[in-house]
């Protein structure tokens, strides 16, 4: 069974559209992430939240809003999207307490025309 | 601020060769250690991790040890394989949520 899924894996749109990567964990774990990984592969964190709560909102846009339904999902929502969006998006989980080990997702590679 | 900084590669290595992939890091107090892998087309997998000084991870032939003196964690692996090609990420968590990555290192083993 999938631990993180991330639906979809791939999305291509046009610019100024708005579009939605959805994320669900099975692990049971307490926290949840978004990471941005641009094209020279630099992964850097976006949002965190914990037990529902937003707890790390990094410096992004406005156009990035997350929403976190309950501990096991956390989607993630870009209004007006840019060519400099385009990356790949990584959700990920993790256990408050055990070190911050944090398991990861397979990746939504959006691509904005 | 926190800070991860990983060698350039990429690095091109034949089968069998030793492969060291160095990693040090900036941190206020004591951070936990990470090595994560990304295989091509994947997401990012733990590799091998340490929660503090002197502890040494390991998984799959790899090893990396926690070095407080000279705040390092260095990947280390005696004979790496072609399967082993991918991106390897070098991580630290201080006592917050996130984790800080280093800028990646692709690792090319060829047969």
């Amino acid at each position: 069974d999938t631990a993180v899924s991330q639906t979809p894996k791939y999305l291509v749109t046009q610019m100024g559209n708005d579009k939605s990567i959805k994320c669900e964990q099975n692990l049971g774990h307490d926290t949840m992430y978004w990471y941005k990984q641009d094209s020279k592969k630099f992964l850097k964190i976006m949002f965190s939240y914990n037990n529902k709560e937003l707890i790390i909102n990094e410096t992004v846009p406005n156009r990035f809003s997350p929403k976190s339904p309950d501990k096991a999902h956390l989607n993630l929502h870009i209004n007006s999207l840019e060519l400099g969006d385009s990356a790949v998006y990584f959700c990920a989980s993790s256990s408050q307490g055990r070190s911050n080990e944090q398991f990861f997702g397979p990746g939504t590679r959006l691509t904005v025309l | 601020g926190n800070s991860v900084t990983q060698m350039e590669g990429p690095v091109t290595l034949s089968e069998e060769a030793f492969l060291t992939i160095n990693c040090t890091y900036t941190a206020t107090g004591y951070p936990s250690l990470f090595w994560y892998v990304q295989y091509p087309g994947e997401g990012l997998q733990l590799l091998l991790k340490a929660t503090k000084a002197d502890d040494k991870g390991s998984n799959k032939g790899f090893e990396a040890t926690y070095r407080k003196e000279t705040t390092s964690f260095h990947l280390e692996k005696g004979s790496v394989q072609v399967s082993d090609s991918a991106v390897y990420f070098c991580a630290l968590s201080d006592r917050g949520f996130k984790l800080v990555f280093g800028a990646g290192t692709i690792l090319r083993v060829k047969s």
